[in-house]
């Protein structure tokens, strides 16, 4: 039944070793997007998918980057962490742009900087 | 200043309190308003979905919008312990594509 799946849920890297989060959606929503959440702190918007065309927010560091190689399937890069980027990386879907559409959410992956 | 201020409690009630929960903001371009429910560990869930001012009740809940006053609310009757957890407003432009911007949201705790 699960929608928006995130893998792994938990994940350990070394500081400044590259890692990949993965996303995949059964709703065949146009639009996914990638956010940070740390803790008690209200989720980020990273970048979001719209089709093919990427999205990235202005104050997005350029560390973070992100692949979508088809409609079901997004991948988040974090080229070189640093203790600063650990947190809960939430992937979200919505069917278009549109301003009525609501986010779904993935249960996230939580990442920890060793 | 924010542009949605929440406040993160934690807020402690009784088991079959009403419990309010509330946001405001600065942006009038916000049209559609939003509540999320997450869990620990878990990613946010759809609660309710609203657009402009109003009243939107779904069972036990009830969201309010108050646009003249920037001002969101959702109401929990008979409130649960399943219903302890985090709570984020959120809301967006009309025409400002889908991004969304979250309040940090209130802790929750019902107890026995």
């Amino acid at each position: 039944d699960a929608m928006v799946i995130q893998n792994p849920r938990y994940q350990v890297t070394q500081f400044g070793k590259p890692v990949t989060l993965s996303c995949s959606q059964t709703l065949n929503h146009n639009v996914m997007y990638w956010y940070q959440q740390k803790s008690s702190q209200a989720p980020k918007l990273l970048f979001h998918y719209y089709d093919k065309d990427f999205n990235n927010e202005a104050d997005t560091p350029d560390n973070f980057q992100s692949r979508r190689p088809n409609t079901s399937f997004c991948f988040l890069d974090i080229r070189s962490p640093g203790l600063g980027d650990a947190a809960m990386y939430l992937c979200a879907t919505s069917r278009l742009t549109g301003s009525n559409q609501p986010q779904h959410f993935g249960d996230g992956t939580r990442l920890s900087i060793l | 200043q924010k542009e949605v201020e929440q406040d993160p409690g934690p807020l402690s009630v009784p088991e079959g309190a009403i419990v309010s929960l509330n946001c405001t903001y600065s942006n009038s371009a916000f049209q559609y308003f939003m509540w999320y429910r997450q869990y620990s560990r878990k990613g946010p869930e759809l609660l309710m979905y609203t657009y402009s001012s109003g009243n939107k009740e779904d069972g036990r809940f009830t969201a309010q919008v108050d646009k003249s006053s920037k001002y969101i609310s959702l109401f929990i009757r008979d409130s649960q312990p399943s219903d302890s957890a985090t709570y984020l407003c959120a809301m967006k432009e009309t025409g400002g594509g889908n991004k969304l911007t979250f309040g940090t949201g209130t802790q929750l705790k019902v107890e026995l």
